[in-house]
């Protein structure tokens, strides 16, 4: 069964600091990957997905992921943060075939991020 | 945009007491998911409808466990003669099966259940 492993429980960063979260997963075969983010208070959102394209992948408000197969990663990055990116920051995986099990997202265990103004 | 919607948000029982949870999808959505999250860890997958099928369980949906899609629109989850260790975030989610995204998953609000 796949996993998937956050390294950062907490992060603390001052605004304008860049920002890189670690993800690795382990699944031998083709991987579809995501970045969801939960702010203070609201639902899960997807920030950024990859779909076997183009390994660096740009999401929303600035956020960009690069899958690098050889070291079965998906770092987040930011070049420089907001106090408004205070939020807990979910990596997942699902497998890119149709059959059993590739519907299933699994997810690591988060890191939240608190940005000092 | 009608997104994810679950009712109730928050639930508390006594442990022993039957729970259901609803969940209507994106309504053009043919695929929903339920998944559970505890404290400190990330949402984990529980079951999966395409349509009204139920075509995935986890090992985590125990016997007390049971989810119905009738028709293929809103979902609920029924947890009989519930523990504490229950206790947790179920989230439901969902997506639209075509040749450009299948997996693309859309979350609901959640909802909190503590069991006393």
């Amino acid at each position: 069964a796949q996993s998937v492993s956050q390294h950062n429980h907490h992060v603390i960063l001052s605004e304008a600091a860049s920002l890189e979260l670690g993800c690795n997963y382990s699944y031998g075969g083709t991987v579809n990957l995501f970045w969801y983010v939960q702010y203070p208070g609201q639902h899960l959102q997807l920030l950024l997905k990859y779909f076997s394209e183009d390994p660096l992948v740009k999401g929303i408000k600035g956020f960009e992921a690069e899958f690098i197969k050889s070291k079965f990663s998906f770092n987040l990055r930011k070049p420089s943060v907001q106090w408004s990116d205070t939020a807990e920051y979910f990596c997942a995986v699902s497998l890119a075939y149709s059959g059993a099990g590739s519907y299933q997202l699994t997810f690591g265990k988060g890191t939240k991020l608190s940005v000092i103004p | 945009d009608t997104g994810v919607s679950q009712d109730p948000r928050h639930k508390i029982t006594k442990r022993g007491q039957n729970v259901t949870f609803r969940c209507d999808p994106i309504s053009e959505h043919n695929r929903l998911y339920w998944y559970r999250q505890t404290l400190g860890q990330g949402p984990e997958f529980l079951t999966y409808f395409q349509n009204e099928a139920q075509l995935e369980k986890s090992r985590l949906l125990s016997d007390r466990f049971s989810a119905e899609r009738p028709k293929g629109s809103f979902s609920t989850l029924e947890i009989q003669r519930t523990e504490q260790g229950d206790s947790a975030m179920y989230l439901c989610a969902s997506s639209l099966a075509s040749s450009g995204s299948p997996y693309e998953q859309f979350f609901g609000p959640g909802t909190r259940l503590t069991v006393l």
